[in-house]
């Protein structure tokens, strides 16, 4: 079972590049990498998902290693409203069971 | 915009009292987790079903805790007896288990607080 651990709080200026890392040491052959963000009193919301190598969407990008023991997480050219916590998520039991990253607060400075 | 919908998103019980929430998962998901997260930002897992039978739930869901999904209604957690320690960020979330590596889907929570 993939144990998942991430830095707790990361600092930025709006306008910079951030990259929040989730090490994920057990992950399994059978297991993907999602990342969420999560504002107060909201649940976590979807950012990108992916199994191995590079995925970009419209976002958001992702990068895992080549042994997948590693996701970061790049948010470009954050804003005031990217200020929230990330978290990665590793799913596992094909999809039946969800394993928690600790979570990264982002904050963002004007 | 969240497609899996909980209600109601604030609730406010006296100890001792029931409180019960509902969620309704996103169309087509099988799989319904529902999880506890403090004020620490830690999340506790708490049960989940596939379609309407239990997969997996924790000791403490079986004490106080109750939960279903029944077929052609909305899936609910309640507990039975609240205590102060209840209080929390309840989040309901639903999958399409399989190897796509479908994204599960976090509705926007019911924020319980026990008095």
């Amino acid at each position: 079972l993939a144990k998942t651990t991430q830095p707790p709080s990361m600092e930025a200026y709006e306008g910079q590049e951030v990259n929040v890392s989730c090490s994920h040491t057990n992950i399994a052959t059978s297991e993907y990498i999602y990342w969420y963000r999560q504002v107060p009193h909201q649940g976590p919301q979807f950012i990108i998902q992916g199994y191995k190598d590079y995925v970009v969407n419209e976002v958001a990008s992702l990068f895992i290693s080549a042994d997948r023991k590693l996701s970061t997480l790049s948010l470009p050219w954050v804003s005031l409203r990217d200020a929230a916590v990330y978290y990665c998520i590793v799913t596992h039991q094909g999809g039946r069971a969800l394993i928690f990253g600790t979570g990264t607060t982002v904050s963002v400075s004007p | 915009n969240s497609k899996v919908i909980q209600t109601p998103r604030y609730l406010v019980k006296g100890q001792g009292q029931k409180a019960k929430m509902r969620c309704i998962p996103e169309k087509g998901h099988p799989v319904v987790f529902w999880y506890q997260q403090n004020k620490n930002n830690e999340f506790k897992f708490l049960i989940n079903f596939q379609n309407q039978e239990v997969l997996q739930q924790i000791d403490m869901t079986e004490k106080r805790f109750s939960a279903e999904c029944p077929s052609n209604s909305p899936c609910s957690l309640e507990i039975q007896s609240s205590e102060a320690g209840d209080s929390a960020l309840y989040l309901c979330a639903s999958s399409l288990p399989g190897t796509g590596g479908w994204a599960p889907l976090f509705g926007e929570g019911t924020r319980l607080s026990v008095l």
